[in-house]
């Protein structure tokens, strides 16, 4: 069975302090690796796919990693807008069933505080 | 563009009850699906669609029903509310049903069954 795991499950940074959040999971056959933000009362919001190990993208003061078995999330100098959910979730194209499409799994999530 | 359109934001029912909620998309998006998220569980597929006339199932997709009669729409009913049934529900979206690339969420449902 795919399992997403992410940690910690909450982190408090002051403004400006950097650092990064993990996802591991144990699907094979990656077929992609997603993150979303999710603020309160809200629907998740997409950030990034990354599709192979050693594969980065940036957005802002965000950076998504991936290795085989791990990504990570790094936050650089985050401001108190940062605060919120981040979510991670892995497609494998094994739980395709009859298309091709790949179901989701969804890791529980960490939240994300900012102080100013 | 309002993308993903949810209703209702709340809704309490009472153990037995029916209800649907209603999903509906106006980016011409070819899949379609449901998911509920509950505290430290992660968000969890309920039913999908990948076009008009074609649902399947996700991973818990007991007590629910889904149909799409339309590109735009994707209601999910709730045949008789049980308790295990309190969740926020969310319904996404993405261009089509080869990946689930760029999902664009709702903004939930927050159900409470009594």
């Amino acid at each position: 069975e795919d399992q997403v795991t992410q940690s910690p499950e909450a982190l408090r940074l002051q403004e400006g302090e950097s650092s990064s959040l993990n996802c591991s999971y144990t699907v094979s056959g990656l077929r992609g690796l997603f993150w979303y933000r999710q603020d309160p009362g809200k629907g998740p919001e997409f950030l990034f796919t990354l599709y192979s190990a050693g594969e980065e993208k940036e957005k802002e003061r965000l950076k998504a990693t991936l290795t085989k078995k791990e990504s990570f999330l790094h936050i650089t100098a985050p401001k108190p807008e940062d605060s919120a959910t981040y979510l991670c979730a892995v497609q494998d194209p094994r739980n395709a069933g009859g298309t091709s499409y790949g179901k989701l799994t969804f890791g529980q999530g960490t939240i994300l505080t900012v102080h100013p | 563009n309002a993308g993903v359109t949810q209703t209702p934001k709340f809704q309490v029912l009472k153990t037995g009850q029916s209800m649907t909620l209603q999903c509906a998309q106006d980016m011409n998006h070819e899949y379609m699906s449901w998911y509920r998220q509950d505290p430290g569980m992660g968000l969890r597929l309920i039913h999908y669609s990948v076009g008009a006339g074609i649902t399947d199932q996700g991973e818990v997709p007991n007590g629910y029903n889904v149909s799409r009669s339309t590109t735009e729409d994707f209601p999910l009913r709730l045949l008789s509310a049980a308790p295990s049934q309190t969740s926020v529900y969310f319904c996404a979206s993405s261009r089509d049903s080869s990946t689930n690339e760029k999902l664009f969420f709702g903004s939930g449902t927050q159900l409470s069954v009594l």
